[in-house]
């Protein structure tokens, strides 16, 4: 049974077209909601960190918020240099580590 | 600082070899995590130490795989013998536990023929 759930698998945008990511979750004890980019050949790079329902943080084109079940991660007039993997990432309760999603793979074309 | 180091950063070795995947944490994290990264089932935690003790180890997938942190600036992930179904791209992570978000290496490809 999947903790978190990412959709899109993949999403392919034009230059400009703005569009969201999505990152459902089932854990019960939430404590904090992880937001990573992954380019091609390297590791997740820390985009956010979110930790109550109705928090939103922004970097650039993008806006991530939080809501008692899911995540989304907002992408606004998207440019190609913005093309990589999404993950999400969630930490339960007590825990170290991060429980991860499989990632949106995003495609932005001039 | 250089980020979390990890070599090699590619491995190709035959079935029933050892296999040695090592990584330097950034320096003062407290913190250090081994995730296993293949298309199906994507990033996986394996392992993670803090203050150099493992913490939580039920990822590890069977008595093959082994990992050490004999120190604050080095970890060591074993996987003997090696087979096919072990080929992924290992990452190390480190975090000091202050700042809740994880680091990660380039992460090591390794392909076992």
């Amino acid at each position: 049974e999947d903790q978190v759930t990412q959709s899109p698998e993949a999403l392919r945008l034009q230059e400009g077209e703005s569009s969201s990511l999505n990152c459902s979750y089932t854990v019960s004890g939430l404590r904090g909601l992880f937001w990573y980019r992954q380019d091609p050949g390297k590791g997740p790079e820390f985009l956010f960190t979110l930790y109550s329902a109705g928090e939103e943080k922004e970097k650039e084109r993008l806006k991530a918020t939080l809501t008692k079940k899911e995540s989304f991660l907002h992408i606004t007039a998207p440019k190609p240099e913005d093309s990589a993997t999404y993950l999400c990432a969630l930490r339960e309760g007590s825990q170290g580590n991060l429980i991860f999603g499989k990632g949106t793979k995003l495609s932005v074309k001039p | 600082d250089a980020g979390v180091i990890q070599s090699p950063r590619h491995e190709v070795t035959e079935m029933g070899q050892e296999v040695t995947l090592r990584c330097k944490p950034i320096s003062g994290h407290d913190y250090l995590f081994w995730y296993r990264q293949t298309m199906m089932r994507g990033l996986e935690l394996l392992i993670y130490f803090n203050n150099n003790v493992p913490i939580d180890d039920s990822g590890m997938p069977e008595d093959r795989f082994s990992a050490k942190m004999p120190n604050a600036s080095f970890s060591t992930l074993k996987i003997q013998p090696s087979e096919p179904r072990d080929s992924a791209v290992y990452f190390c992570a480190s975090m000091a536990g202050s700042q809740e978000k994880l680091f990660f290496g380039s992460g090591t490809q390794l392909s076992v023929l």
